[in-house]
């Protein structure tokens, strides 16, 4: 099973950045991002499509339909820069996208 | 407070086997699964294998079949990550991970904080 993300988005600060994983009937399963900033562990900000992690701020939100889920981040800050791991489940294998680099320019 | 602590960072030559432990604590071991992960790097998150600390029963990526090694040591509360007969190729960050549920729609909502391997001659 393989997922697909594009490999950078560039955001203004404050603007929305949206963020796209793509798999067959992904809108069947679902599907968790990962935050990770160099040099860090990746850290859970979204579970479930759309449940947001104690402690993540509300700018985060999912969704997820169709083969596309989307991971969106409003209001972005300076310390959104980051690279942004969908995945979901693939029987007991967890399946990650390629990833994608936040650019907050 | 849960936490996931990884032995440090291992040098081997191509052709050794590393060990990489992940001491667990601030929740029931044993209630949920231990995934690990590879990063290479510069590169993305793959998937390795997993244990149920439970039985110790355990899966495997394709990829990494004959090669890993996963184990869970109830007694310590610590998993367990072998890879043999390293290469070049296998340089990179490993992580351990908590799967949040048994259930359906499980997420990694615990990370241990990387251990590096450099495999080197």
């Amino acid at each position: 099973y393989e997922l697909t993300q594009p490999p950078s988005v560039s955001v203004s600060p404050g603007q929305t950045a949206s963020i796209t994983c793509s798999g067959d009937k992904l809108g069947d399963k679902y599907v968790s991002w990962y935050q990770q900033k160099p040099g860090q562990s990746p850290v859970l900000v979204m579970y479930q499509d759309t449940k947001r992690p104690s402690g993540i701020p509300e700018r985060f939100s999912g969704s997820n339909s169709g083969n596309t889920a989307t991971l969106t981040i409003s209001g972005t800050q300076a310390m959104d820069e980051a690279d942004y791991y969908c995945q979901a489940w693939a029987g007991a294998t967890g399946v990650f996208g390629a990833g994608t680099k936040v650019n907050v320019l | 407070e849960v936490q996931l602590l990884q032995s440090g960072a291992e040098v081997r030559k191509p052709g050794a086997t590393v060990k990489i432990s992940c001491k667990v604590s601030g929740y029931t071991f044993t209630d949920y699964y231990m995934h690990w992960l590879q990063q290479a790097p510069g590169k993305g998150l793959e998937f390795m294998g997993l244990v149920d600390p439970e039985d110790g029963q355990t899966f495997y990526a394709e990829k990494f079949q004959g090669r890993v090694t996963i184990t869970a040591d109830k007694s310590t509360d610590t998993a367990y990550m072998d890879l043999s007969s390293l290469r070049s190729e296998d340089t990179a960050l490993y992580f351990c991970a908590r799967v949040s549920t048994r259930g359906v729609g499980g997420a990694y909502d615990y990370w241990g904080q990387g251990t590096l391997v450099t495999v080197s001659s």
